[in-house]
């Protein structure tokens, strides 16, 4: 079945540094999503991307699709504390969505 | 607009015991799901609907069972409480199927001793 790997699983940054997450797909995605979790907390959708190769950019996060529609990364410059928790990514094809394990980003003032 | 609703927040159960987590969207919403968040495994994928009186298995169904009777309305059952099944539990739901922004609820916190 689809799988969805996350990498790294940990990225301790001091505050000011850039921060990049990826994730990839053992199959083609018809979509990916982003998803932040604060400790404790709950996900919360931050974007989709859906065309190959497509760039989103909020603010200090850069999204990106891979041209192939099996990768993706988030890119946040200059990391700020406010941008603690965990990242996820998730990859849907057809009806199933699947989850990656996540990037716990950490960052020091 | 209270958005997606689970109850219990937190439940300990004894192995073997039956119990019934809620989730309720006030969205209107056709699509709807539970996962389950266990560490360093990120979110799985339990069981998922996309409309009233629809059901489907997600990644780890067994020992779960789901109903859609309404469209408000996704409980999940767990049928005989195990250990592996100490998790936190998160419903969420979304408008259509088609990739649209998926809501979260807070998570319900189950421990099985």
């Amino acid at each position: 079945g689809q799988q969805v790997m996350q990498i790294p699983q940990y990225q301790h940054v001091q505050e000011g540094e850039d921060f990049t997450t990826y994730c990839n797909s053992s199959t083609t995605l018809s979509n990916i999503q982003w998803y932040k979790q604060r400790p404790g907390g709950h996900p919360v959708f931050l974007i989709q991307l859906v065309k190959s190769g497509e760039v989103k950019k909020q603010k200090r996060l850069t999204f990106q699709f891979g041209e192939a529609k099996k990768n993706s990364s988030l890119h946040i410059t200059a990391t700020q504390t406010t941008d603690v928790g965990t990242y996820f990514c998730a990859g849907r094809n057809n009806n199933d969505m699947r989850f990656g394990a996540g990037t716990r980003l950490t960052v020091k003032p | 607009n209270a958005g997606v609703t689970q109850t219990p927040k937190f439940q300990v159960l004894k192995t073997g015991q039956s119990m019934t987590l809620q989730c309720a969207q006030d969205m209107n919403h056709e699509y709807m799901s539970w996962y389950r968040q266990d560490p360093g495994m990120g979110l799985r994928l339990i069981h998922y609907s996309v409309g009233a009186g629809i059901t489907d298995q997600g990644e780890v169904p067994n020992g779960y069972n789901v109903s859609r009777s309404t469209t408000e309305d996704f409980p999940l059952r767990l049928l005989s409480a195990a250990p592996s099944q100490t998790s936190v539990y998160f419903c969420a739901s979304g408008s259509g199927f088609s990739g649209n922004t998926i809501y979260f609820g807070e998570g319900s916190w189950l421990t099985v001793v």
